[in-house]
C-alpha cells in the first residue's frame, strides 16, 4: 500500500530535550515536505526536500532541522524543543513523474507533539 | 492581509443539502489550486485541483476558481454524513506545487 508512515503517532517531551519525528514513504517520490497544523493558524509549511541532499526552509523553520540522506526518509529534528513547539505535524510527498500537477501531496497520519 | 483567507465554520447542515465552501485570496501570481479534506486524526487528502479559472466536477463535487475576483469555491451537492470532515483550500504560485499555501479549513458537519 502506497503510504507516508510517520513515527511515533504521539509524543510528550519536556523542555530542551531533543527529538526525532521520523517520516519514511514507499512511493519512490522526489519530493518530501514538513508541516506543523495548529489551531487558528492552519497547515504552515516548516521544511521540504526536492530529492535527496537537498533541502530548503519553509515558512515556519525556526527550531527544526531536517536531512535527507535517502530518498525515502524525511526526519524532522528539534534540537532543543520549547513549549511552543507543541503542535501536531504532518510530513507529505509527492513525485513529479506526472506531466503538469495532477499527482497529490500524499500526506502521514500527523505526530502530536506536547512540549511541557 | 492574509494571503489565504478561509472561514473555519463550523458549518451544520442536514443530508442532502448543497454545501458550498469558499476561499479568498490576495496574491495574484497563484495559478494552481486545490481543495484537501481532512477527518479526524488524518492527513489532508486531495479532493479536488483546478488550475488558473473556470470549473471543474467530480462526482458530487465542483471547485470553482475566479481569478478576476481572487475567489475559490468547493461545492457538494447531495452531501452524505461521510463528508463530515475539515476542507482546506490551498494553493501555488508553481506547477511542482513546492510552496503550497493551505486556508485555515472549514469544518463541516452534515446530519443525517
Amino acid at each position: 500500500e502506497a503510504q507516508v508512515t510517520q513515527n511515533p503517532r504521539y509524543l510528550i517531551t519536556v523542555t530542551g530535550k531533543k527529538l526525532t519525528v521520523t517520516c519514511s514513504q514507499n512511493m519512490n517520490h522526489e519530493y518530501m515536505s514538513w508541516y506543523r497544523q495548529d489551531p487558528g493558524l492552519g497547515l504552515r509549511q516548516i521544511y521540504y526536500s526536492m530529492n535527496v541532499e537537498v533541502t530548503d526552509k519553509g515558512d515556519v523553520p525556526e527550531g527544526y532541522k531536517v536531512s535527507r540522506k535517502e530518498k525515502r526518509n524525511f526526519p524532522l529534528i528539534l534540537e532543543s524543543p520549547s513549549p511552543n513547539q507543541t503542535s501536531l505535524y504532518f510530513c507529505a510527498s509527492r513525485g513529479f513523474d506526472s506531466p503538469g500537477y495532477n499527482s497529490p501531496l500524499h500526506f502521514g497520519n500527523g505526530t502530536r507533539l506536547t512540549v511541557t | 492581509q492574509k494571503e489565504v483567507e478561509q472561514d473555519p465554520g463550523p458549518l451544520s447542515v442536514p443530508e442532502g443539502a448543497i454545501v458550498s465552501l469558499n476561499c479568498t485570496y490576495s496574491n495574484s501570481a497563484f495559478q494552481y489550486f486545490m481543495w484537501y479534506r481532512q477527518y479526524s486524526r488524518k492527513g489532508p487528502e486531495l479532493l479536488m485541483y483546478t488550475y488558473s479559472s473556470g470549473n471543474k466536477e467530480d462526482g458530487r463535487f465542483t471547485a470553482q476558481v475566479d481569478k478576476s475576483s481572487k475567489y475559490i469555491s468547493l461545492f457538494i451537492r447531495d452531501s452524505q454524513p461521510s463528508d463530515s470532515a475539515t476542507y482546506l483550500c490551498a494553493m501555488s504560485r508553481n506547477q511542482a506545487g513546492t510552496a503550497l499555501i493551505f486556508g485555515k479549513g472549514t469544518t463541516l458537519s452534515v446530519s443525517s
